[in-house]
């Protein structure tokens, strides 16, 4: 079955700055890639997701790019504000089901 | 509804009794995913339904771990004879389809087995 890799599990960035987090996956049949934010005490949003037929997406201070032949993909926040600190969960799908990462917690320092 | 719907919201029972998580998903939403989300870890995928259908129950952890949908809709997962190993957030999730469309989640439902 599909497995997920996401680093790193904890990223503290100053309020302002960039945070990228990085997602690697074994099936190649996977083809589409969502990330989600679960803020504590609630269940995971979607944030932004990607196909396999796309390289890069964006939307405003969210982005996520995709190399297939590497098989990873990476979520990249822009100007970070207090309210992005949360869990981040990458997740890939080859079927019917996601196959979720770890998780990364994200912290935005003020 | 409006979004996914989980009950109860917090469950404390102690080891050996049986339990049952409700979840209400969004009308119309043919497709149901159950996962399981310990303390710091990530998501475990247990079951999905495909209308009121499970055609892959290989993610139940055990034979203790049942799941049922009916009339297309509400679902339970019913863990019986609980053991402190299954204390964890249970989230539900729908979506229009099964494959590669976007889940809505629920809050969840925190287990804890004394």
């Amino acid at each position: 079955g599909e497995n997920v890799e996401q680093h790193p599990s904890t990223l503290s960035v100053q309020e302002g700055d960039s945070a990228v987090i990085k997602c690697t996956y074994s099936d190649s049949a996977s083809n589409y890639f969502p990330w989600y934010k679960q803020e504590l005490g609630k269940g995971p949003q979607l944030i932004i997701d990607i196909r396999s037929n796309v390289g890069e997406k964006k939307d405003q201070r969210i982005a996520v790019t995709l190399n297939k032949t590497a098989k990873h993909f990476s979520l990249h926040i822009t100007e970070t504000q207090p309210e992005d600190s949360a869990v981040y969960f990458c997740a890939a799908s080859p079927q019917r089901q996601l196959t979720f990462g770890s998780g990364t917690q994200l912290t935005v320092l003020p | 509804g409006a979004g996914v719907s989980q009950s109860p919201s917090n469950k404390v029972t102690e080891k050996g009794k049986d339990v049952e998580l409700r979840c209400d998903p969004i009308s119309g939403h043919t497709a149901l995913y159950w996962y399981r989300q310990s303390l710091g870890q990530g998501l475990e995928f247990l079951i999905y339904f495909q209308g009121n259908s499970a055609p892959d129950k290989s993610g139940l952890p055990s034979d203790r771990f049942s799941a049922e949908r009916t009339g297309g809709s509400v679902s339970t997962l019913t863990i019986q004879r609980t053991q402190q190993e299954d204390s964890a957030v249970y989230l539900c999730a729908s979506s229009p389809a099964v494959g590669a469309n976007v889940l809505t989640f629920g809050a969840g439902s925190r287990l804890t087995v004394l």
